[in-house]
């Protein structure tokens, strides 16, 4: 079935620099979710991408959907304390409704 | 709107037993899951359903049944537990599932945990 892998598991940062997740599947992607989970918390949406090439922004994050709609990346300039969580990517497994996330990135960031 | 609520926050069980998880919302979405999250595994998809009456399997669905008898509730049944399925359980929700847009709502979950 469809899987989605995330890498890296875990990403230990300084507080300013910057953090990069990557999202990828070996079968096209109708679209692609991420979420963001805090420590103890449950997951939250950030945004959603549908188009090739695809670029979105908010704020200091960046969202980007691969030309192939294969791959997927969450970019986060000069990080904070407050972007401390696991980041996780999602995609609907085909025509069937089912959304599959990825094992996700857990962000530690260091003040 | 109180959102996507979950019942109970935790709870211990022994081997064997059976228990109900519950979950519902109130924000008349169609679609509804539920994941179970394990460390390093994220979240995998336990069941799901497109609607009232309407049920499937997820990626990992042995030990578990669903029924969804009305839009609101969706639980989630432990037929006879174990420490495999010690876990933490979100429920979740969207408006419709296979649309262009489908932010999913997560309930703030159940902590199981199977002696």
């Amino acid at each position: 079935g469809q899987q989605v892998m995330q890498i890296p598991q875990y990403q230990h940062v300084q507080e300013g620099e910057d953090f990069t997740t990557y999202c990828n599947s070996s079968t096209t992607l109708s679209n692609i979710q991420w979420y963001k989970q805090r420590p103890g918390g449950h997951p939250v949406f950030l945004i959603q991408l549908v188009k090739s090439g695809e670029v979105k922004k908010q704020k200091r994050l960046t969202f980007q959907f691969g030309e192939a709609k294969k791959n997927s990346s969450l970019h986060i300039t000069a990080t904070q304390t407050t972007d401390v969580g696991t980041y996780f990517c999602a995609a609907l497994s085909g025509n069937t409704g089912k959304l599959i996330f990825g094992q996700g990135t857990t962000l530690q960031v260091k003040p | 709107n109180a959102g996507v609520t979950q019942t109970p926050k935790f709870q211990v069980l022994k081997t064997g037993q059976s228990m109900t998880l519950q979950c519902a919302q109130d924000m008349n979405h169609e679609y509804m899951s539920w994941y179970r999250q394990d460390p390093g595994m994220g979240l995998r998809l336990i069941h799901y359903s497109v609607g009232a009456g309407i049920t499937d399997q997820g990626e990992v669905p042995n030990g578990y049944n669903v029924s969804r008898s009305t839009t609101e509730d969706f639980p989630l049944r432990l037929l006879s537990a174990a420490p495999s399925q010690t876990s933490v359980y979100f429920c979740a929700s969207s408006r419709d599932s296979g649309s262009s847009y489908n932010e999913q709502f997560f309930g703030p979950g159940t902590r199981l945990t199977v002696l």
